[in-house]
């Protein structure tokens, strides 16, 4: 069975760092992609962050609004990927969910799921 | 305000059917035929229950079905059971600048 399991969320002050990471199991990690959605209270999903598998170079993708202060990374050997956000802003407060992406389909896409770690941007 | 546009709520009686709809733009959805659902039970993972706009995964019931018109997608929940009672998010591949983006979600209630 495919599991994600998110952690390293919790309460932060504006400005800060924090670095969430992901745990899979269930599935060969380093044969997948993985990214990172996030959804703000009471909001809809956002895409935040993708990154290839080794064998495609382990290349990253943010989205605008997170390039330059988050940064996605793997160890595939640890099968776990991490996310490290710095320059925290209110604006960031979200329940970060970790994500496979499959590439079994027209075009890849997120097919497994993490429950999602919340982060709470607040002084 | 998220990309794509979802009605916020939805519902049914059990046995009845329920269909979500999902607009975009040319830009997303009448783009790709990359489209897809997922099913939210609070506080549990998001589960795929379509992709490729039509296609379901291995052990998604096949009263979930999808379909595209243009830049709008939708899901189609029959027989409504009290188990499909859930927030429903749709998402569509927008291109290697964009990659994915969501819809806001519709809550759907079963009566």
């Amino acid at each position: 069975e495919v599991q994600l399991v998110e952690s390293g969320g919790g309460l932060v002050q504006p400005g800060r760092s924090l670095r969430l990471s992901c745990t899979g199991s269930g599935f060969i990690f380093g044969d997948y992609a993985m990214s990172w959605v996030r959804q703000a209270p009471g909001k809809g999903l956002e895409w935040v962050a993708f990154i290839r598998r080794n064998a495609f170079g382990g290349t990253t993708e943010y989205a605008a609004s997170v390039k330059g202060r988050f940064t996605i990374s793997r160890d595939d050997y640890k099968g776990v990927a991490y996310m490290q956000m710095n320059s925290l802003t209110a604006e960031d407060t979200a329940v970060y969910f970790c994500t496979r992406v499959g590439d079994g389909y027209a075009i890849f896409l997120p097919d497994y799921w993490g429950q999602g770690t919340l982060v709470s941007v607040s002084s | 305000q998220s990309a794509l546009t979802q009605p916020p709520s939805a519902s049914g009686s059990p046995g009845q059917s329920v269909t979500i709809s999902c607009t975009g733009t040319s830009s997303d959805i009448g783009a790709y035929n990359s489209v897809s659902w997922y099913q939210q039970h609070p506080d549990k993972a998001p589960k795929l229950m379509i992709f490729d706009v039509t296609k379901r995964p291995s052990g998604v019931p096949n009263r979930f079905s999808g379909s595209k018109s243009g830049n709008t997608a939708s899901l189609t929940v029959s027989g409504l059971q009290a188990e499909d009672e859930a927030d429903y998010y749709c998402c569509s591949y927008a291109g290697s600048n964009s990659f994915w983006v969501f819809g806001g979600g519709t809550k759907l209630t079963v009566l």
